[in-house]
């Protein structure tokens, strides 16, 4: 398995453009997981997902974020408008959610908002 | 207070050495623990999971303190390789549920 695959690895954009993550999970995983990581605040989860639903979108910091997983294959995080406090590595991650709750990363896109 | 806490380091040492890292966490009904590793510009990978009685791997020994609800991590004998953040995570309850991550414990071993 290519493990869980995260577009773009690297983005840098102007403050007040949308910004669209995408994530691909581990087959058959059934919990999907968005996560940011910043210096102060190392990583926080933003949402996740149990067999496409968001079960729990607690951390997402405001309306400006926005998460979908259309299906088992593919979610998205979408950022609009992005402003230079959304700075971050932004991580997905997949867990199988059976037995041992290890959650398996993708590397993780690096956004700069400037 | 932070649901996870950790010591931020860095925590420098020689090869060789030994050293132990503690974390924290606030919610007693957690149900699983972890210790992750994570490398410059790189994904949180796991080390080890944390079982109540203790676990071992190699050099590294994960401790459980339910009554004062703290995690401990031991390498022993630490190499170069050994550099990198160490992430506390704790599962509050449920299968795969939210795993919540401390800041991380950056150890730099040196020579």
């Amino acid at each position: 398995d290519a493990g869980v695959i995260q577009s773009p690895r690297h983005e840098v954009t102007e403050m007040g453009q949308e910004v669209t993550l995408r994530c691909k999970p581990i087959s058959g995983h059934d919990y999907l997981f968005w996560y940011r990581q910043t210096m102060m605040r190392g990583l926080e989860l933003l949402i996740y997902f149990n067999n496409n639903v968001p079960i729990d979108d607690s951390g997402m910091p405001e309306d400006r974020f926005s998460a979908k997983m259309p299906n088992a294959s593919f979610s998205t995080l979408k950022i609009q408008p992005s402003e230079p406090r959304d700075s971050a590595v932004y991580f997905c991650a997949s867990s199988p959610g059976t037995g041992g709750p290890e959650a398996f990363f993708g590397q993780g896109t690096r956004l700069t908002v400037v | 207070r932070k649901e996870v806490e950790q010591d931020p380091g860095p925590f420098n040492v020689p090869e060789g050495a030994t050293v132990a890292f503690n974390c924290t966490y606030s919610n007693s009904a957690s149900q699983s623990f972890f210790w992750y590793r994570q490398d410059c510009r790189k994904e949180p990978k796991l080390l080890m999971s944390v079982y109540s009685s203790g676990n071992e791997d190699g050099r590294f020994t994960a401790q459980l303190n339910r009554a004062s609800q703290y995690i401990s991590l031991l390498i022993r004998d630490s190499k170069l390789s050994d550099s990198a953040t160490y992430l506390c995570v704790v599962n509050g309850g449920g299968t795969a549920s939210k795993l919540t991550f401390g800041t991380g414990t950056r150890l730099q071993v040196t020579l």
